[in-house]
């Protein structure tokens, strides 16, 4: 099965950068996606690693170590409609599915 | 690109009645379609996943009898909450394997607010 963790909520100032980590537990991987969420929407895609390193885009950046089961989602020079949900989500070897972890509430306040 | 649309985007009905929920792929034959809930302030968890022509599997503690999962054709997945009751208010969002035409393989509905009173 897969145990996929994240913190629940975080804060931060806008301009600022924040960092959401995830860190999984699985029994087949095959790549790490992270996506954003706004209430009553469906998840917008914003990255996917599949191996190890930093895959930037804009301001958004995405890290995964596989050895640690780790990865994070670096957002950059926030701006207040960056508030959403953020989720990461692995996909399972072997099914293809596709497990969400428990997501983080990000707020940004002026 | 890949579009997937999802029917109804909003209902209401009533305790004990049955609902069902619409996924179409429109640009692209979507052999696998995956069905998640999402409660409020909580993650999307997987309920099952469907396969055209075959018979939809299903995560632990999901009731198959309860959701009834149909995929007869490569562009429409469905799924019915059968006696429906005020527990099942959420949000139902389906996610089509698109074959790798957009987002490294998944592309989502829209999804489904089903409100039971």
């Amino acid at each position: 099965g897969q145990n996929i963790d994240q913190p629940t909520e975080m804060t931060a100032t806008e301009g600022a950068i924040v960092q959401i980590n995830c860190t999984y537990q699985t029994s087949g991987f095959n790549g790490l996606f992270w996506y954003q969420q706004h209430a009553g929407e469906a998840p917008t895609f914003l990255s996917y690693n599949v191996l190890d390193g930093l895959e930037e885009k804009g301001r958004f950046s995405s890290f995964l170590s596989r050895s640690k089961g780790y990865s994070y989602l670096l957002l950059k020079e926030l701006q207040m409609k960056d508030s959403a949900s953020y989720l990461c989500a692995v996909r399972e070897y072997n099914t293809d599915k596709l497990i969400f972890g428990t997501g983080t509430r990000l707020q940004v306040f002026p | 690109g890949a579009v997937v649309s999802q029917h109804p985007s909003r209902v209401i009905c009533k305790s004990g009645t049955s609902v069902k929920i619409e996924c179409r792929s429109l640009d692209f034959q979507a052999t696998t379609m995956f069905w998640y809930r999402q409660f409020p302030k909580q993650s999307l968890m997987l309920m099952a996943t469907s396969n055209e022509g075959s018979k939809a599997t299903y995560e632990q503690g999901v009731e198959k009898d309860k959701f009834l999962i149909n995929h007869a054709s490569l562009t429409l997945s469905t799924l019915t909450v059968t006696s429906a009751h005020p527990e099942d208010s959420s949000f139902y969002i389906c996610s089509a394997e698109d074959g790798q035409r957009t987002n490294y393989g998944y592309t989502f509905g829209s999804g489904t607010r089903l409100t039971v009173v």
